[in-house]
């Protein structure tokens, strides 16, 4: 099945760009997704990318996109201490609209 | 906006009890779907639904079941709750253009 990998945690001092990585698997995946979660609550829907572009860009976020490595990224511009959460990337898989998801990464934003 | 809610925020069951757990979408959404969320292994799928009264089962089914009588209820249920089932449940829909949306997350205990 489809393997989605981030690394776990990332730091980063307030003002500067955080940079989130993903990796998957399933080259055929249509649709990739960055998800927030702020503590204690569920998913927010942040971005997604189709698997045709190579980068989108949204405000402070930038996403991009290698298809030939699978690899997937999510920049986030002047990051604020808001930003601190956990940041999940899905892919679909499978058909019936089914995401898999990475274990996702826990950005921490000291000043 | 699209409302997902999900009956409990925190439910604290014993080993062997019987556990619902309900999700609602207010906005006539299909597919639906259940996934627990652990530390270090993000979101794994448990079951989704197309439609009413149809069920699949998702990566990780073993100990529960579901229950979709209405379209825009969708329930998760332990059959027999044991201490490995201690986890966050996250509720999500999708909606056309296949964003999902999620509910606010139950964090549930079992003793």
């Amino acid at each position: 099945g489809e393997d989605v990998e981030q690394s776990l945690f990332l730091s980063v001092r307030e003002g500067d760009s955080s940079v989130i990585n993903c990796t998957y698997t399933d080259s055929s995946s249509t649709y990739l997704y960055w998800y927030k979660q702020e503590p204690g609550a569920g998913l927010q829907l942040l971005t997604y990318i189709f698997s045709n572009m190579d980068m989108k860009q949204d405000q402070r976020l930038t996403v991009l996109l290698n298809k030939k490595d699978k690899h997937l990224s999510l920049r986030i511009a002047d990051t604020q201490t808001g930003d601190s959460a956990i940041y999940f990337c899905a892919v679909d898989t499978g058909g019936g609209n089914k995401l898999t998801f990475g274990t996702g990464t826990q950005l921490k934003v000291e000043l | 906006d699209v409302k997902v809610t999900q009956s409990s925020r925190y439910l604290v069951k014993r080993t062997g009890e019987k556990v619902f757990l309900e999700c609602v979408q207010d906005m006539d959404h299909e597919n639906m779907f259940w996934y627990r969320q652990d530390p270090g292994l993000g979101l794994r799928l448990i079951y989704f639904s197309y439609d009413v009264k149809m069920k699949e089962k998702g990566d990780i089914p073993e100990g529960y079941s579901v229950s979709r009588e209405k379209k825009e209820r969708f329930s998760l249920i332990l059959e027999s709750a044991s201490t490995n089932q201690t986890s966050m449940y996250l509720c999500a829909s999708i909606d056309s253009t296949d964003t999902q949306y999620f509910g606010p997350g139950t964090r549930l205990t079992v003793l």
